[in-house]
């Protein structure tokens, strides 16, 4: 079947700090990759996606890069800020599955 | 200019009553969704429509019956409401054939609590 494993959370740094939140995925088929955040109190917003092996989605100085020979598509940014606090989700799609199939989320909390 | 939307955002309610919760989307989607959000921040799809037409259901209790009265429109409905149904409610859309990109637009989510 198709899953995806984030690395568990909650995960605390400090500002300006460099961000990596793993994710590694099985699937059958090409899956198409994404990344969602969830502020406090709000739903999802794509934050960045990639449909093919070795693409880079990228927004918001946050990087992924979708490995096929790892099966994985971590989540990364060179320097958080307080305002990036949020749960983070990894999300994988099938063509033609019409439904996304999430991680379990990992709460990313950045202090000043 | 909302691009999903949810009606109500908070529910809370008795245990056994029937509730509903509104989606509406206005960005001219073929496909919309229906995904359950635990206390853990766990996602599950539910339900998934398109044009009106339900593709999905992902062993949801019949308790649980969604309405598709157009496609900008999916509605859930649910009976006999029990503790466990408490979460989080997303809907969202997505403009299928998407040539497997897959990208989805979420609602704000409808907090459902049952006592």
């Amino acid at each position: 079947g198709n899953s995806v494993t984030q690395m568990e959370g909650p995960v605390t740094l400090s500002e300006e700090a460099f961000l990596t939140i793993n994710c590694t995925y099985t699937a059958t088929g090409y899956p198409s990759l994404f990344w969602y955040v969830q502020y406090p109190g709000e739903g999802l917003q794509l934050l960045l996606k990639a449909t093919k092996a070795d693409d880079k989605g990228s927004n918001k100085g946050f990087e992924a890069t979708y490995r096929k020979e790892t099966t994985s598509f971590h989540l990364e940014k060179g320097s958080v800020q307080v305002s990036d606090s949020a749960v983070y989700f990894c999300a994988l799609t099938i063509q033609g599955a019409q439904k996304l199939v999430f991680g379990q989320g990992t709460r990313l909390t950045i202090n000043p | 200019d909302t691009a999903v939307s949810q009606t109500p955002k908070y529910l809370v309610t008795q245990m056994g009553n029937d509730k509903s919760i509104k989606c509406e989307q206005n960005l001219g989607h073929d496909t919309m969704y229906w995904y359950k959000q635990d206390s853990k921040k766990f996602l599950k799809i539910m339900f998934s429509y398109n044009n009106k037409e339900l593709i999905i259901n992902e062993t949801v209790p019949n308790r649980f019956s969604p309405k598709s009265p157009d496609k900008a429109h999916l509605n859930l409905h649910i009976n006999s409401l029990e503790l466990g149904d408490s979460a989080v409610y997303f809907c969202a859309s997505s403009q299928e054939p998407s040539g497997g990109n897959g990208e989805q637009f979420f609602g704000p989510g409808t907090r459902l609590t049952v006592l």
